[in-house]
């Protein structure tokens, strides 16, 4: 039979803009946070991650903000770029867990 | 850059037949895992191994799947008896520590018909 996705929420930036995308989490023993781009028919790439007793960390154009206070995290892209169109998925992991648990998703689009 | 690799990229199975997804994870990594992802829906876990036994594993994971290290290099999952909802894209991962900085590998695209 048909499978029916989950309507994803969608960010659509200009090319050469900031993107912001959010996640928010649920589980308040999550102490390990992670970021991965995923590409149509590819695996999800590894873009940034995050411990729980930082609240910010930055790599290459991105930066990860995380807010323990109301369980949110979020992936800021600077200078959006064509390349950077894909969907986006947070994942959290427990201190002692061994698996990363995956959020919905969110598509970015980068309008040139 | 070191990768994890998967093969097949796609298998097509018929209802009832047995599957084995082969991947090889990073060669320094020592935790390995397995997730699936049905089309346009998320990333979800199935099984992380770790010095040869599994050390979490979901309830998707039940007596159909099983997973191996055969050898020093491969990670296997096998399904035992493929139903149609298995049909998904099935994604391998290591880490070289405990549940973090996972790679993951390009994935198999399972069809069940």
């Amino acid at each position: 039979g048909e499978s029916v996705g989950l309507h994803l929420p969608t960010l659509s930036v200009q090319e050469g803009d900031n993107s912001i995308i959010n996640c928010a989490y649920s589980n308040s023993a999550s102490d390990y946070f992670i970021w991965y781009k995923q590409e149509s028919g590819k695996g999800p790439q590894f873009i940034i991650d995050i411990r729980s007793n930082m609240d910010k960390r930055q790599g290459q154009r991105v930066t990860v903000l995380l807010n323990k206070t109301v369980k949110h995290l979020s992936l800021q892209i600077a200078a959006t770029q064509p390349g950077d169109s894909a969907v986006y998925f947070c994942a959290e992991n427990t201190q002692y867990g061994n698996k990363l648990v995956f959020g919905a998703g969110t598509i970015l689009r980068v309008k040139s | 850059e070191p990768e994890v690799t998967q093969t097949p990229s796609h298998q097509v199975t018929q209802m009832g037949q047995e599957v084995i997804l082969r991947c090889v994870p990073i060669s320094n990594h020592l935790y390995f895992y397995w997730y699936r992802q049905i089309l346009g829906q998320k990333v979800e876990f199935l099984v992380s191994f770790y010095n040869n036994e599994i050390s979490e594993k979901s309830e998707i994971f039940d007596d159909q799947f099983s997973v191996e290290r055969p050898d020093g290099s491969n990670f296997t999952l096998k399904i035992r008896s493929t139903k149609l909802e298995d049909s998904a894209m099935y994604f391998c991962a290591s880490s070289e520590t405990r549940g973090v900085k996972a790679f993951f590998g390009q994935g198999t695209r399972l069809t069940v018909v």
